[in-house]
């Protein structure tokens, strides 16, 4: 039980365009789901917290117009990166916490490459 | 959250135990210690969380000392499958709260045929 399912796994795009990234709980129910970033040979980042029906709360430094998210039901967060550019070419990750357990979830990760 | 350290990487032969310490002087008495492991290009996964003395799944052992200023994971007879990298968190237990975790660098593990 408690699976986060990212989409797509990986995905190239032109500079200039828009990528979304979908991370879902499969068979559990999430409020809050948080989405990571992380670098090459780096640590995992927090960039924002996601809340379903209200509005996503951004680490600092991290644009909430270029990283739109999308909690509209409580199995499906979106991570939508918007006027891509080279240096946003990373591997971005979810999580969900499950509410009856105390570790955390994460999904496979999303490998993003902008040309 | 508590702040961790631990060592950045560690080379092991396969079929040894592992032990990689990390060290959380700043330990608040809510605070549990989870170890997560992750492979290149994937997430993290969930090895073990522990809050005092020992705890023990199928895949590791976490030892915990009385002042709870260090953690110890052991990881018992390691395959060239565990060769990752694994980080060391500290942070409050809230059920279905925050789980707002900050990662530190980790420890690379690489196992030698």
């Amino acid at each position: 039980g408690a699976v986060v399912s990212q989409h797509p796994s990986r995905v190239i795009c032109k500079s200039g365009t828009s990528v979304k990234i979908e991370c879902r709980s499969l068979d559990f129910q999430a409020t809050t789901m948080f989405w990571y970033r992380q670098f090459p040979k780096q640590s995992l980042m927090l960039m924002a917290t996601s809340n379903e029906g209200s509005k996503a709360t951004y680490e600092q430094g991290v644009e909430k117009d270029k990283f739109l998210i999308n909690h509209a039901s409580l199995t499906l967060s979106t991570l939508t990166v918007t006027s891509a550019h080279p240096e946003d070419s990373s591997f971005y990750i979810c999580s969900a916490p499950e509410a009856q357990r105390t570790e955390a979830f994460f999904g496979q990760g999303t490998r993003l490459t902008v040309v | 959250l508590a702040k961790t350290t631990q060592p950045i990487s560690m080379d092991s032969y396969e079929g040894q135990e592992v032990n990689i310490t990390c060290s959380h002087n700043n330990i608040a008495t809510n605070d549990y210690i989870t170890w997560y492991q992750q492979f290149p290009s994937q997430g993290p996964r969930f090895i073990i969380q522990g809050y005092k003395t020992k705890v023990t799944n199928e895949v590791a052992s976490l030892f915990i000392p009385a002042d709870r200023k260090s953690s110890t994971l052991s990881l018992p007879r390691v395959s060239l499958s565990d060769t990752a990298v694994y980080y060391c968190l500290v942070g409050p237990y809230s059920g279905a709260g925050s789980y707002q975790l900050t990662f530190g660098k980790g420890t690379k593990l690489s196992v030698i045929p």
